[in-house]
């Protein structure tokens, strides 16, 4: 069945620190990837997806790649701030099934401090 | 445009109890899912509907859970009885039937049972 595997945290940075997030997946078709992110007292929102192998989804300074040669979509941001502290889930949803379910990874906890 | 609701936000109940989640998707979102983290693990799918009919609910633990969705509009989760394990976050997700990877998440019904 398809699987997600995510990096583990928790993970501390300073602000302005660089982030990555690394998100390895398993399928059977050809899913669509995503980034989920959960901030403190909020539900999940959306923060970036992709759909096809090489597409880069990109969102709030936040970039993430399919690689479908290495079956990857790690999440990166270049200069993280207090704000971005929040739980992050790789995601994938297959799109050969009929019903678009999401299988998601753990989630990463990030705390950027000032 | 209103967002997902869920009602409670968090429920205390003893084992052996019932209890009934609620979820209100966003107007005119045919497909609606429910997915479930425990102890701090991934996100898992439950079940999803589309409209009133249930197209895939082969992620629902057990016949102790109950979900419907009576005229395709909100749904409720009913857990009866409660056991330890079922102690997580709920959460619901809608899309539309025409862009239906995108999902769109509620803030979460956080279940304790003691």
């Amino acid at each position: 069945g398809d699987s997600v595997t995510q990096m583990e945290g928790p993970v501390t940075l300073s602000e302005e620190a660089f982030l990555t997030i690394n998100c390895t997946y398993t399928a059977t078709g050809y899913p669509s990837l995503f980034w989920y992110v959960q901030y403190p007292g909020e539900g999940l929102q959306l923060l970036l997806k992709a759909t096809k192998a090489d597409d880069k989804g990109s969102n709030k300074g936040f970039e993430a790649t399919y690689r479908k040669e290495t079956t990857s979509f790690h999440l990166e941001k270049g200069s993280v701030q207090v704000s971005d502290s929040a739980v992050y889930f790789c995601a994938l949803s297959d799109r050969g099934s009929n019903d678009y379910k999401l299988s998601f990874g753990a989630g990463t906890t990030v705390t950027v401090r000032a | 445009e209103a967002g997902v609701t869920q009602f409670p936000s968090h429920s205390v109940i003893e084992k052996g109890q019932t209890v009934t989640l609620r979820c209100d998707p966003i107007s005119g979102h045919d497909n609606l899912y429910w997915y479930r983290r425990v102890m701090g693990k991934e996100i898992k799918f439950l079940l999803h509907f589309v409209k009133e009919s249930k197209q895939d609910e082969s992620g629902m633990p057990n016949n102790r859970f109950l979900a419907e969705r009576t005229g395709g509009t909100y749904s409720t989760l009913k857990v009866q009885p409660a056991e330890l394990e079922d102690s997580g976050v709920y959460f619901c997700a809608s899309s539309q039937i025409l862009s239906s990877y995108e999902q769109y998440f509620g803030p979460g019904t956080r279940l304790t049972v003691t």
